[in-house]
């Protein structure tokens, strides 16, 4: 697997707004996927894109895949507390089970 | 259904001593995974494993580290002796081949906090 770069490194929005965070990678890949990590605690899979897919929705979230670009953005809609964590975008060139690289991540913190 | 267990959560050694981690994967989970996560980093991995064989540890520092995954279930990860730089969280995690279209996700356990004095 190969490193994405999430950006930015930090965000800060008010609850109810939306939250928008990239990754971006360098070759090609079979999927994508986003994980959310809070604090002190294990990671928590979020949802995963296939290099066929452009678009994915779960619940609150919308993932965009763009493979000419090789980036990637994770949207969070009517955002709350609950989701400030950071969260890690894992582009996997390989697949089946693979290890995954992680890049530093978005740190998403939500005022009340 | 049972998550990812790791034990301990939070470990205290002084360096030079030896320290251990335990991981139990969800059950019928046939790969484990060892990642290390420091402070403001996301995880790296350490070691894959399939069933009870070993097949990517190459970023594993064999210097100092060991694992092993008997019987293809638990997994125990083994520093010795430890040093300063040790110091970060230790994540298992586990997926299943089998598990049918989203065979690439992975489920993480909460992570043994380890702090080298």
């Amino acid at each position: 697997s190969q490193q994405g770069e999430e950006d930015p490194q930090a965000l800060s929005i008010q609850e109810g707004e939306n939250a928008t965070m990239n990754c971006s990678y360098k070759t090609s890949i079979n999927n994508l996927q986003w994980y959310r990590q809070n604090s002190g605690r294990g990671l928590v899979h979020l949802i995963l894109i296939r290099s066929n897919e452009r678009e994915k929705h779960s619940g609150r979230l919308r993932v965009t895949l763009d493979t000419s670009k090789k980036s990637s953005s994770l949207l969070i809609t009517a955002s709350r507390a609950a989701d400030t964590a950071s969260y890690f975008c894992a582009p996997n060139s390989g697949g089946g089970a693979d290890g995954l690289t992680f890049g530093k991540g978005t740190h998403l913190i939500i005022q009340p | 259904e049972a998550g990812v267990v790791q034990s301990p959560r939070y470990k205290i050694i002084e360096k030079k001593q030896p320290v251990a981690f335990w991981c139990n994967p969800i059950s019928g989970h046939n790969t484990l995974y060892w990642y290390r996560q420091n402070l403001g980093q996301g995880p790296e991995l350490l070691i894959r494993y399939e069933n009870e064989e070993a097949v990517d540890d190459s970023q594993l520092p064999k210097d100092r580290f060991s694992a092993e995954r008997l019987k293809g279930v638990d997994s125990t990860l083994k520093i010795q002796p430890a040093e300063l730089g040790d110091s970060a969280v230790y994540l298992c995690a586990s997926s299943s081949y089998y598990q049918g279209p989203s065979t690439d996700t992975q489920y993480f356990g909460p992570g043994t906090r380890l702090t080298v004095l």
